[in-house]
């Protein structure tokens, strides 16, 4: 039930592609999703986040994109970089007094030159 | 940009020792949190801390683990006697009243 499980756990692109990272969660009771990167060696950085009550949000190339009905949600990154090579954890929380982060498994991106 | 430290970045320890975390959350955050990350694993949650008590805690965080905040600036994690699975990073992150968790650097912990 605290699940989330994400997909692939690893992705190759071209420069200018647009990966997609699939997450997918079984409890209705989360009602906050951030996409969190992470370069080897240092802590997960908050790239953007949502709540259920919009489909989509966008910020800068990034944008998720979700489905309240069918429990998944997703990443796309588009006109990617070399720079945008790193791994990606999508999370998942509900609000109470502790509000946890429950991860994904992770993807790791790489995009080719 | 304010941001979450945390020191050692790296520590080493003899199975059985006890070792202690520090973090330094942002200024104004009222919520503080430790994760671990095995190595090549996802970032597992630890422990919830809020108005200077645990609010939510894994099964992972056992006896064998305490948090603190001694100051109004210091939030750190204990272990009382290490076990070789205690290896791994370490993550403290802060929020404020709005949903969003902000990362520390990490402490790498090695029980040798």
């Amino acid at each position: 039930q605290q699940q989330v499980k994400q997909s692939p756990q690893s992705l190759i692109v071209q420069k200018g592609g647009i990966p997609i990272i699939n997450c997918a969660y079984e409890n209705t009771a989360f009602d906050y999703f951030p996409w969190y990167q992470q370069f080897p060696g240092k802590g997960p950085a908050l790239l953007i986040a949502i709540r259920p009550d919009v489909s989509e949000k966008k910020e800068g190339r990034f944008t998720i994109s979700f489905n309240k009905s069918a429990k998944q949600f997703s990443l796309h990154i588009m006109d990617s970089q070399p720079g945008d090579s790193a791994t990606y954890f999508c999370a998942a929380s509900k609000w109470n007094a502790g509000n946890m982060l429950t991860f994904g498994g992770g993807t790791r991106l790489m995009v080719k030159p | 940009e304010p941001e979450v430290t945390q020191t050692p970045s790296h520590q080493v320890t003899q199975m059985g020792q006890e070792v202690i975390l520090r973090c330094v959350p942002i200024s104004n955050h009222l919520y503080f949190y430790w994760y671990r990350q095995i190595l090549g694993q996802k970032v597992e949650f630890l422990v919830s801390f809020y108005n200077n008590e645990i609010s939510e805690k894994s099964e992972i965080f056992d006896d064998q683990f305490s948090v603190e905040r001694p100051d109004g600036s210091n939030f750190t994690l204990k272990i009382r006697s290490t076990k070789l699975e205690d290896s791994a990073m370490y993550f403290c992150a802060s929020r404020d009243l709005a949903y969003e968790q902000y990362f520390g650097p990490g402490t790498r912990l090695t029980v040798t």
